[in-house]
C-alpha cells in the first residue's frame, strides 16, 4: 500500500519567516495530494491540494509543489503569522472511487511572535 | 451547503463495554465516508471506508466494526472496548477525487 513520510516532525520559525514542510510518497499511482491544518483539539481542515497534472499551486501565502518523478511534494507558507501555528498533515491518494487517503505523521509548526 | 455531524464529542468507557459512534452528512448524496483514528501526537490511521450503503472496507484488523445503514449515515461500533482503543476518532466525507471534510471528532478514553 501507499506510504507517506513527512518531515520535519516539528518546525519553529519567527513571525514573518517562511516555513517549508516536505512529504514523499511511495505509490506512483497516487495522483491527488491534499494538505490539512489541525489546530489544537480541533478537526483537520483542508487548506490546499494539488493534482498530478499540475506542478505548483498557490493560494495567497500558501503554495504547494509536486515533483512526480521524485515522488515528493511540499507545502510552503510565506510571511508566517502566529495563527499559522498548528499541526499540518500531508496526504496522498489515488483518484479512484474509494478516494481513501494515506496521511503523513504531521508537522507541528510553531510561529513565534 | 454540506455539513457533517459527529457525536458524542467525548466519551469515557470502561474496558469491555460496547461502543457506538455516529456520523451523518447533510447536503450531499452518495458521499464516500471514512472513519479515522488519531492517537495522541500521531497521524491519522484509516479504519474503515464506504462508497455506498452496506459497502464497508476495513483497513486494519481490530475489534471495531462499521456500518452504513443509510446513504448519509456511518456508524463505528465495538462489542468490547480495549484500552488500546482510546484515541480521537474522526469521521470524514468526500466526493470522488476531492479532499475530506472531517467531523468534529470524538475523544474516546477507555478506562
Amino acid at each position: 500500500g501507499e506510504n507517506v513520510e513527512q518531515h520535519p516532525s516539528t518546525l519553529s520559525v519567527q513571525e514573518g519567516d517562511s516555513a517549508v514542510i516536505k512529504c514523499t510518497y511511495s505509490d506512483s499511482a497516487s495522483n491527488y495530494f491534499p494538505w490539512y491544518k489541525q489546530e489544537l483539539g480541533k478537526r483537520p481542515q483542508l487548506i490546499i491540494d494539488i493534482r498530478s497534472n499540475v506542478g505548483e499551486k498557490k493560494d495567497q501565502r500558501i503554495a504547494v509543489t509536486l515533483n512526480k518523478t521524485a515522488k515528493h511534494f511540499s507545502l510552503h507558507i510565506t510571511e508566517t503569522q502566529p495563527e499559522d501555528s498548528a499541526v499540518y498533515f500531508c496526504a496522498a491518494s489515488i483518484g479512484t472511487n474509494a478516494g481513501k487517503s494515506t496521511f503523513g505523521d504531521g508537522t507541528t509548526l510553531t510561529v513565534k511572535p | 451547503s454540506q455539513t457533517i455531524h459527529q457525536w458524542p464529542a467525548t466519551l469515557v468507557q470502561p474496558v469491555g463495554s460496547p461502543l457506538s459512534l455516529e456520523c451523518t452528512v447533510e447536503g450531499t448524496s452518495n458521499p464516500n465516508l471514512y472513519w479515522y483514528r488519531q492517537a495522541a501526537g500521531r497521524g491519522l490511521q484509516l479504519l474503515f471506508y464506504s462508497v455506498g450503503i452496506g459497502q464497508i472496507s476495513s483497513e486494519v484488523p481490530q475489534n471495531l466494526s462499521a456500518s452504513r445503514p443509510q446513504d448519509r449515515q456511518f456508524i463505528l461500533s465495538s462489542k468490547k472496548l480495549l484500552l488500546s482503543d482510546s484515541g480521537f476518532y474522526l469521521c470524514a466525507w468526500s466526493k470522488r477525487g476531492h479532499g475530506y471534510t472531517f467531523g468534529s471528532g470524538t475523544r474516546l478514553t477507555v478506562v
